[in-house]
């Protein structure tokens, strides 16, 4: 089935630190991409996302291209704040199957000033 | 406008008893979705409704599990004889079309503890 898979972390930076998160999906279908996070005793919300081969996602800084080749979709950030400390979600939406998210495990971000 | 409501937010129960959460959608939104989230994983896929139909329930673990969302607008998901495995963080989602490009909205999630 369907399957995300996300670097494990928890990711460590210094303030204004280049960030790179991994993410590979497997999909039978197109899969739209998404990037969600979780802040600090916040809910979900949605970061990004792109629905085709090739569209790139930005939002607050933070950018993934969805590589259809490399079936991956890598969350970047050229200079993190410590106001970016959350954990991050890679996701895939199959419109094949019903509209639900599959989700990677999370991955915890920690900036540090 | 509001987003996505759940109660209550928090919920302790003994292993045994039955328990409901509520999710109230955006308002207008079609799609409403539930998630279980396990300490320190990501959200999984439980139930689907479209309006008042469920139209996938194949992530409920167990037929302990039920979702009903009767007038296409509040849900709620039911839980009998808790077990110590249901403890997690229940999440409800909703997107307004109920396409897969869809940006599902979530709510803040109810922590189930079951002693």
């Amino acid at each position: 089935g369907d399957s995300v898979t996300q670097m494990e972390g928890p990711v460590t930076l210094s303030e204004e630190a280049f960030l790179t998160i991994n993410c590979t999906y497997t999909a039978t279908g197109y899969p739209s991409l998404f990037w969600y996070v979780q802040y600090p005793g916040e809910g979900l919300q949605l970061l990004l996302k792109a629905t085709k081969a090739d569209d790139k996602g930005s939002n607050k800084g933070f950018e993934a291209t969805y590589r259809k080749e490399t079936t991956s979709f890598h969350l970047e950030k050229g200079s993190v704040q410590v106001s970016d400390s959350a954990v991050y979600f890679c996701a895939l939406s199959d419109e094949i199957s019903t509209d639900k998210l599959i989700f990677g495990t999370g991955t915890r971000l920690q900036v540090f000033p | 406008g509001a987003g996505v409501s759940q109660s209550p937010r928090y919920k302790v129960a003994k292993r045994g008893q039955d328990v409901a959460l509520r999710c109230d959608p955006i308002s207008g939104h079609v799609s409403l979705f539930w998630y279980q989230q396990a300490l320190g994983q990501g959200p999984e896929f439980l139930t689907y409704f479209q309006n008042e139909a469920q139209l996938d329930k194949s992530g409920l673990p167990s037929d302990r599990f039920f979702a009903e969302r009767p007038e296409g607008s509040v849900s709620t998901l039911k839980i009998q004889r808790t077990q110590q495995e249901d403890s997690a963080v229940y999440l409800c989602a909703s997107s307004p079309a109920g396409a897969g490009t869809d940006t599902q909205y979530f709510g803040p999630g109810t922590r189930l503890t079951v002693l």
